[in-house]
């Protein structure tokens, strides 16, 4: 049982690159999430996905878009990255508050 | 919106003592759960505990136990006999009960190092 899994655990980009993070989890959870942690912030939501043809804005959206695929993947893209999109990511599924979270990607922008 | 409060970057413990992280949020809701998660250097998020609000007894997990304050919007942790695996970051984590979606609000965290 793999839970959530994310690719690239590692990325670097340089300014104006695009990119998509993706996210799969295999625990039929409806609920998808996008986190950025930054230091001495906590873990910020970016986008989420209540359930399969839904997304929605959480607190941090501007400069990223996600597409909900199907209901195992949830998809992270940045169009035009800018070095304060320098973070750590994770992904994560939830059912009923039981969250999973991925292993993150720790993406630098240059 | 909800918000968070940990005000303690950093804290040292020595093995096999006792620490104690404190966590503090402000909500106008009644129904909600509360979490503390651990990243180890591992990155991984881990939970630790959780927390129902509607229940008045304070949960614990073999060494983590919790002391939850509803009135006074209090959550801290509470590692007993610490070990060196729990050299860790921890974050403290908020749940409306009512979004069924699932939104997880976080605090800043706390690295907790435990020294020999």
């Amino acid at each position: 049982n793999a839970g959530v899994t994310q690719t690239p655990k590692f990325q670097v980009l340089k300014t104006g690159q695009s990119m998509t993070l993706q996210c799969a989890q295999d625990m039929n959870h409806n609920s998808m999430y996008w986190y950025r942690q930054d230091p001495g912030m906590g873990l910020r939501l970016i986008y989420y996905s209540a359930s399969e043809g839904t997304t929605d804005k959480g607190e941090v959206p501007n400069g990223y878009n996600v597409s909900r695929l199907n209901k195992r993947e949830f998809s992270l893209r940045l169009e035009s990255a800018a070095p304060s999109q320098t973070s750590v990511y994770f992904c994560a599924s939830s059912e009923r508050g039981g969250y999973t979270f991925g292993s993150g990607t720790r993406l630098t922008v240059v | 919106a909800q918000t968070v409060t940990q005000s303690q970057p950093e804290m040292s413990v020595q093995e096999a003592e006792t620490v104690t992280l404190s966590c503090t949020y402000d909500t106008s809701e009644n129904n909600y759960y509360l979490f503390w998660y651990k990243q180890p250097p591992s990155r991984q998020m881990i939970l630790v505990i959780r927390q129902e609000a509607y229940k008045q007894q304070n949960a614990t997990e073999n060494r983590f136990s919790v002391n939850f304050q509803k009135a006074a919007k209090s959550f801290s942790l509470k590692i007993s006999d610490s070990q060196l695996g729990d050299t860790a970051m921890y974050f403290c984590a908020f749940m409306k009960r009512s979004d069924s979606w699932g939104k997880l609000q976080f605090g800043a965290g706390t690295q907790v190092v435990v020294t020999p």
